[in-house]
């Protein structure tokens, strides 16, 4: 039962494009969401989060947007730069004073100069 | 500076042996948590813990065993009763609140390989 859902395992883009990252989740009780980037062999290193109380989060070339009613967020990386290649993963999280976290299966993002 | 270490890197061992992973964390955090990762496959929840000895299964707990002595300290040990247990284990911490969330920070992992 995957409750988050990254459908695309592979996306590549341009550098200076824009890369959008999606991910659906099932879980109605899911009320933070977060987003990892990882290289290979590494520990994942926090880009971005969203409470349910908001549609739009933003960091500097970071966006992540959430639209609660279809169940799905995204995540938008603009301009694109070569160093993003990597594999970002979505989370989320259902509880205050527990933040334990159901990871989506991750999405391979290339970006090609 | 404050961080998340787990070591070995990497670690080798002999099927129907129990090897334990260490996790250490100085970022004075309430919480700590045990995945797993597999090839194509996103983080799997082991085992995690909210306080000091007291901990609770995850996903995929069967044949992991761990401990919460310190705050600081959270070893698994990965136990012969694993059937697949070559993979890349990942340690992570976290502050507890009932007021904001928080994120997760994650070590550098440990590969581990048996045969």
């Amino acid at each position: 039962d995957q409750q988050v859902k990254q459908n695309s395992p592979s996306l590549s883009v341009q550098e200076g494009r824009i890369s959008i990252l999606n991910c659906d989740y099932t879980n109605s009780m899911f009320d933070y969401f977060l987003w990892y980037k990882k290289y290979p062999a590494e520990g994942p290193t926090f880009l971005i989060s969203i409470s349910s109380i908001k549609d739009k989060n933003e960091d500097g070339r970071f966006t992540v947007f959430l639209n609660k009613s279809a169940k799905h967020l995204s995540l938008h990386i603009v301009p694109s730069q070569p160093g993003d290649s990597a594999v970002y993963f979505c989370a989320a999280s259902a509880n205050f004073g527990n933040e334990k976290l159901t990871f989506g299966t991750g999405t391979r993002l290339t970006i090609i100069p | 500076d404050g961080g998340i270490t787990q070591s070995p890197k990497y670690l080798f061992r002999k099927e129907g042996q129990n090897v334990t992973l260490s996790c250490e964390q100085n970022l004075n955090h309430d919480a700590m948590y045990w995945y797993r990762q597999d090839p194509g496959q996103g983080l799997r929840l082991i085992y995690y813990s909210q306080i000091v000895n007291d901990f609770q299964k995850g996903d995929i707990a069967e044949g992991y065993s761990v401990s919460r002595e310190k705050k600081e300290s959270f070893p698994l040990t990965v136990t012969s009763a694993q059937k697949n247990p070559t993979a890349f284990y990942l340690c992570a911490s976290s502050l507890i609140s009932t007021l904001d969330r928080h994120e997760q920070y994650f070590g550098p992992g440990t590969r581990l390989t048996v045969t």
